[in-house]
């Protein structure tokens, strides 16, 4: 089992907002930054946010990071249909010394 | 542009080891890190380990100590990850990735796809 953990499933329909939870404890996300990763079907996983809340050239700013003491979050914004996709956190976990990865969350664009 | 290019999928017997190459292109290879990190199916990411081009040092996940071996060749821009001892529970699609420490990764390769079958 993972140390961060996700929900399984989140949806929404166009246009809404979504928000997709991470939650780990003092030992990773309360002590070190998350980032979060989009992996469309068959594909590499793509980099969304990273360090918590920046996100890199070309990623939409409907895409958005936070954090809050030992959980995360990624809010997407004016849901589209190709955002239907996986979306993993990961961060560093102190205790492994190695970084960790979420479960993963699939959202589904109704 | 940046890419990692891995190399192509194999199938394996268990018992046996397999090699996955990734070759980095469109920016200076030793100024990062390349992790591997691999996905069974329908299952999410695992971190395998990393290694430091500039240095040859490597780092490893717990879980794969003494089964995995990351080196790199700063000669041809190029990464190996090799794991031993395969079992059906290796299967999975392998990928590199870069980053400038542990992580974030910001660029990945396309992924190969190891299958352990006898």
């Amino acid at each position: 089992q993972s140390l961060l953990t996700q929900p399984p499933s989140a949806s929404g329909t166009p246009g809404q907002r979504v928000t997709i939870s991470c939650s780990g404890s003092s030992s990773n996300i309360g002590d070190n930054y998350v980032c979060w990763y989009q992996q469309l079907p068959g594909t590499a996983p793509k980099l969304l946010i990273s360090t918590n809340n920046q996100r890199p050239s070309g990623v939409p700013d409907r895409f958005s990071g936070s954090k809050s003491g030992t959980s995360a979050s990624l809010a997407i914004s004016g849901l589209r249909s190709e955002d239907e996709a996986d979306y993993y956190c990961a961060t560093w976990d102190d205790s492994l010394s190695a970084p960790v990865f979420g479960g993963g969350t699939k959202l589904t664009v109704l | 542009q940046v890419q990692l290019v891995q190399s192509g999928a194999e199938v394996k017997k268990p018992g046996s080891s397999v090699k996955v190459s990734c070759k980095a292109s469109g920016d200076t290879f030793s100024i990062y890190t390349i992790s591997w990190v691999r996905q069974a199916p329908g299952q999410g990411l695992e971190w395998m380990g990393r290694i430091i081009p500039s240095t040859g040092t490597a780092n490893y996940a717990q879980k794969f100590q003494g089964r995995v071996t990351i080196i790199a060749d700063k000669s041809t821009s190029t990464a190996y990850m090799e794991l031993s001892s395969l079992s059906s529970e290796d299967t999975a699609i392998y990928y590199c990735a870069r980053a400038y420490n542990y992580y974030p990764w910001d660029y990945w390769g396309q992924g190969t796809l190891i299958t352990v079958s006898s």
